[in-house]
């Protein structure tokens, strides 16, 4: 079945020491996204990929980076990750940028920072 | 600026009652709407969409909403709910006029979804 996949489910790392998280998808879709959820928040995005352009959002910090090498994958790199980084990390993918383009989301990567 | 608005932190529905889960919103141009559900632990999965044409729109697992655009609302409902269905629903927006955040989603702040056997 075509899905996004996100590895690890579930990561811990300790403040300050940069951690990956990896997102794949089977979908073949042109965008990419990176989201973060916070405990009892919704999720807010952090940037995204269209094709190899990338877009960030004006409130996301610049601890936040962001890799896309091919079509299938992209990561979200920490640099130096703190208390209030530990969150859910959502990855999402949509065919275009079209409005009423659906996205659709991994099952996330718990990050844990102590 | 877009902006989402579900009312309730949690409903609370017996097994085999109709359920509805509200949501309001605030756009600047045309809204397209999207309802998604997580289960603990998992990310979001797509219900539905409104993007224009009928104001019903079903989707999966038996839910439907119903685009109301004089009380800009846009509720989820179920006719007949499962204890399945328990779980937090997000409602979604996106408009053109949303400037930076054009091509994310601006979520509501999530409802709960409990249902009662």
């Amino acid at each position: 079945d075509a899905m996004v996949i996100q590895n690890p489910r579930y990561q811990v790392t300790q403040f300050g020491k940069p951690v990956t998280l990896s997102c794949s998808q089977t979908l073949n879709h042109n965008v990419m996204y990176w989201y973060q959820q916070k405990s009892s928040q919704a999720p807010k995005l952090l940037f995204h990929y269209y094709d190899k352009d990338f877009n960030n959002e004006a409130d996301t910090p610049d601890n936040f980076q962001s890799r896309r090498p091919n079509t299938s994958f992209c990561f979200l790199d920490i640099r130096s990750p703190g208390l209030g980084d530990a969150a859910m990390y959502l990855c999402a993918t949509s065919r275009g940028r079209l409005l009423g383009e659906t996205q659709y989301f991994g099952p996330g990567t718990r990050l844990l920072v102590l | 600026a877009q902006s989402v608005a579900q009312p309730e932190d949690q409903v609370n529905v017996a097994e085999g009652n109709p359920l509805t889960v509200k949501c309001t919103y605030s756009v600047s141009g045309n809204p397209y709407l999207f309802w998604y559900v997580q289960y603990p632990n998992r990310g979001l999965q797509f219900l539905l969409k409104y993007i224009t044409g009928d104001n019903l729109v079903k989707g999966s697992y038996g839910f439907e909403a119903e685009f109301n655009k004089s009380q800009t609302s846009f509720h989820l409902k179920k006719p007949s709910a499962l204890v399945s269905d328990s779980a937090l629903y997000f409602c979604a927006v996106r408009d053109m006029y949303s400037g930076g955040g054009a091509d994310g989603l601006t979520f509501g702040k999530g409802t709960h979804l409990i249902i009662q056997p």
